[in-house]
């Protein structure tokens, strides 16, 4: 079975800052890993993904990730954070089932992101 | 082309009814799934249908129940409600060609409250 875990339920960052969104997965075969805004009231929105090839991947928004299978880590960045960022951010990963099919989407608990002016 | 669509958006029940949740999916979407996301947590995988069968299901009981339309339309069930069953229900659609790396699109929810 696979799993996240972000580190942090909350994170502040000045506006202009780096923002850093922490998520560690476990899974026992390779994973796809996704993350996702919800703004307030909405559903989710897709920021960007990763299944397979380049490790660094580019979203939404000026976010970016990098899948690093040795640290089993996927974290989310951005150079410079913006007042509409704040949202909450989800990291889910999703494997394939051996027999075929496949299961749904495993979410972290989710990282509030509250910027300040 | 339109996107995943939910209704209603609000809704008011007492334990022990039962309560229908629907969901419309992007046109040309063969797969759609249902997730509960209680407050301050993330979303919880329900169950996931492909052309109108079930294709894996996530930890509920079998009180939760779904069904999915040739229109790609399709319906969440949950009888017997418990308070705990408060939540906000998404729906999500994905093309169902290509497997798990599919990006599923999310509705905007049905935020369920059980008194």
């Amino acid at each position: 079975a696979q799993s996240v875990t972000q580190l942090g339920s909350h994170v502040s960052v000045s506006e202009g800052a780096l923002v850093l969104l922490r998520c560690n997965y476990s899974s026992s075969v390779p994973p796809y890993l996704f993350w996702y805004v919800q703004y307030p009231n909405q559903g989710l929105q897709l920021l960007l993904k990763y299944t397979t090839g380049a490790t660094l991947v580019k979203g939404i928004n000026g976010f970016e990730a990098e899948f690093k299978k040795s640290e089993t880590s996927f974290h989310l960045t951005k150079p410079s954070a913006h007042m509409s960022d704040a949202a909450e951010y989800f990291c889910a990963v999703i494997t394939y089932r051996f027999r075929g099919g496949a299961d749904g989407l495993t979410f972290g608990k989710g990282t509030h992101l509250i910027i300040q002016p | 082309e339109t996107g995943v669509t939910q209704s209603p958006t609000h809704l008011i029940k007492t334990r022990g009814q039962q309560v229908t949740l629907r969901c419309s999916s992007q046109s040309g979407h063969n797969t759609v799934s249902w997730y509960q996301q209680a407050l301050g947590q993330g979303p919880q995988f329900i169950f996931q249908y492909y052309r109108e069968e079930e294709n894996g299901r996530g930890n509920f009981p079998p009180r939760f129940s779904g069904l999915q339309f040739p229109n790609y339309s399709s319906e969440l069930n949950v009888n017997a409600l418990e308070l705990d069953d408060s939540a906000l229900y998404l729906c999500a659609s994905s093309p169902g060609t290509s497997g798990s790396e599919e990006t599923q699109y999310f509705g905007p929810g049905t935020r369920l409250l059980v008194l």
